[in-house]
């Protein structure tokens, strides 16, 4: 079975640094995109980037490069989103989500991960 | 970037009637368009690809059409469990994929 676990909660302080995970297992996660998108509280969904864990290929939407770091480790089928100096408006519900075979370039997204809520407040 | 306009951004339907989104692009996108649900509290899930593409396991209730500019989403005969949030994404032009705005759909 397919799965993408993602790591808890947070609560940071704006300035702080994160790193969240999403755990893919049930499948060959070197060989499929895995995407990570944001939805603000009570707002639709943004799309940030794509990482393909087989080479660490990465490609970030322009509203999100130099905003956030993608990164996998493939030994252990896990990928990250990571910030190095968080801000309230950062405060969202996160999701990874794998691409299939049949979406190129990750361009869709089939399994998803349960989401990390990360708030941001001092 | 590529706008996502979707229409209506709600509605209410009663059990069994037809329902219709439109996801209008602001430029041609050529059939590059995917279409997601949303259940409250839930993560999105992959319904159309391709424009009209029916993902694997989703019920045939729903279809997706249109290329270019103009796509439409429709459910042929609604369901409570269709109750949901709709989205529309574009990836045209990778890696700026964008979404549409989203349409909630309730039961009248």
């Amino acid at each position: 079975e397919v799965q993408l676990v993602q790591s808890g909660a947070e609560v940071k302080k704006p300035g702080e640094s994160l790193r969240i995970s999403c755990k893919g297992s049930g499948y060959s996660f070197t060989t499929y995109w895995i995407g990570w998108v944001r939805q603000l509280p009570g707002k639709g969904l943004e799309w940030m980037g794509i990482i393909y864990p087989g080479d660490s290929d990465t490609r970030y939407s322009p509203s999100f490069q130099g905003q956030v770091t993608i990164s996998a480790d493939k030994s252990i089928s896990t990928a990250y989103l990571q910030w190095s100096s968080l801000k309230a408006s950062d405060t969202a519900m996160y999701y990874c989500a794998k691409a299939p075979h049949h979406c190129t370039n990750g361009v869709c997204y089939d399994f998803w991960g349960q989401g990390t809520l990360v708030t941001v407040s001092s | 970037d590529i706008q996502m306009t979707q229409s209506p951004s709600s509605l209410s339907a009663s059990v069994g009637d037809g329902v219709t989104i439109t996801c209008q692009a602001s430029q041609d996108i050529r059939n590059y368009l995917n279409w997601y649900q949303q259940k409250p509290g839930k993560a999105p899930k992959l319904l159309i690809y391709d424009a009209s593409n029916l993902e694997t396991g989703v019920p045939s209730r729903f279809s997706g059409s249109g290329s270019g500019t103009h796509f439409t989403f429709t459910i042929s005969s609604l369901q409570p469990e269709d109750i949901a949030t709709y989205y529309c994404q574009q990836y045209d032009n990778v890696p700026e994929l964008t979404f549409g705005g989203g349409t909630k759909v309730e039961i009248k």
